[in-house]
């Protein structure tokens, strides 16, 4: 079946630095979404891509997605301790309502 | 804002025990899905609904049942629950955006079988 692969799955940064996620498909995705966890909380949506090559902003967060429809990336600068959680993309699944988690990549920062 | 609540945030059963887990979301959305969460599995879907009495099975729907009586509310229900049952189980409700579909989550519920 479809599936969504991410990496990292963890991540460790100093405040401050950059933080980057990737997201990959093997089969082209009509959009890609992006959510973020809190720590001892649930996903909570943060985006929505659905144009080839769509670049969109969010204060320090950067989300792209592929010309080829096939893999996504969160980029956020600076990071903070606000930014802490896990970060998951979702695309389509096999109907149209469902949508397909990537394993998500965790994020603690060094304050 | 949407809203989705779920019975409990944390819930004690023992193994054998028939568990129900409710899922109630008011904005009138038409799909509901059941997951859950274990670390370094992600989100993995148990069931979902996209209409009253209408139910698909998810990636991992072996030992779960579901019922949908009414649009707002989806429930989970372990047969028989099992020490491997213990896990988050969330569960949220999806509009239409566009191209795809936004979904918002429960709290979860920490289930734990003894």
């Amino acid at each position: 079946g479809q599936q969504v692969m991410q990496i990292p799955q963890y991540q460790h940064v100093q405040e401050g630095e950059d933080f980057t996620t990737y997201c990959n498909s093997s089969t082209t995705l009509s959009n890609i979404q992006w959510y973020k966890q809190r720590p001892g909380g649930h996903p909570v949506f943060l985006i929505q891509l659905v144009k080839s090559g769509e670049v969109k902003k969010q204060k320090r967060l950067t989300f792209q997605f592929g010309e080829a429809k096939k893999n996504s990336s969160l980029h956020i600068t600076a990071t903070q301790t606000t930014d802490v959680g896990t970060y998951f993309c979702a695309g389509p699944g096999s109907s149209a309502s469902k949508i397909i988690f990537g394993s998500g990549t965790r994020l603690s920062i060094r304050p | 804002d949407v809203k989705v609540t779920q019975s409990s945030r944390y819930l004690v059963k023992r193994t054998g025990e028939k568990v129900f887990l409710e899922c109630v979301q008011d904005m009138d959305h038409e799909n509901m899905f059941w997951y859950r969460q274990d670390p370094g599995l992600g989100l993995r879907l148990i069931y979902f609904s996209y209409d009253v009495k209408m139910k698909e099975k998810g990636d991992i729907p072996e030992g779960y049942s579901v019922s949908r009586e009414k649009k707002e509310r989806f429930s989970l229900i372990l047969e028989s629950a099992s020490t491997n049952q213990t896990s988050m189980y969330l569960c949220a409700s999806s509009r239409r955006v566009g191209l795809a579909y936004e979904q918002y989550f429960g709290p979860g519920t920490r289930l734990t079988v003894t």
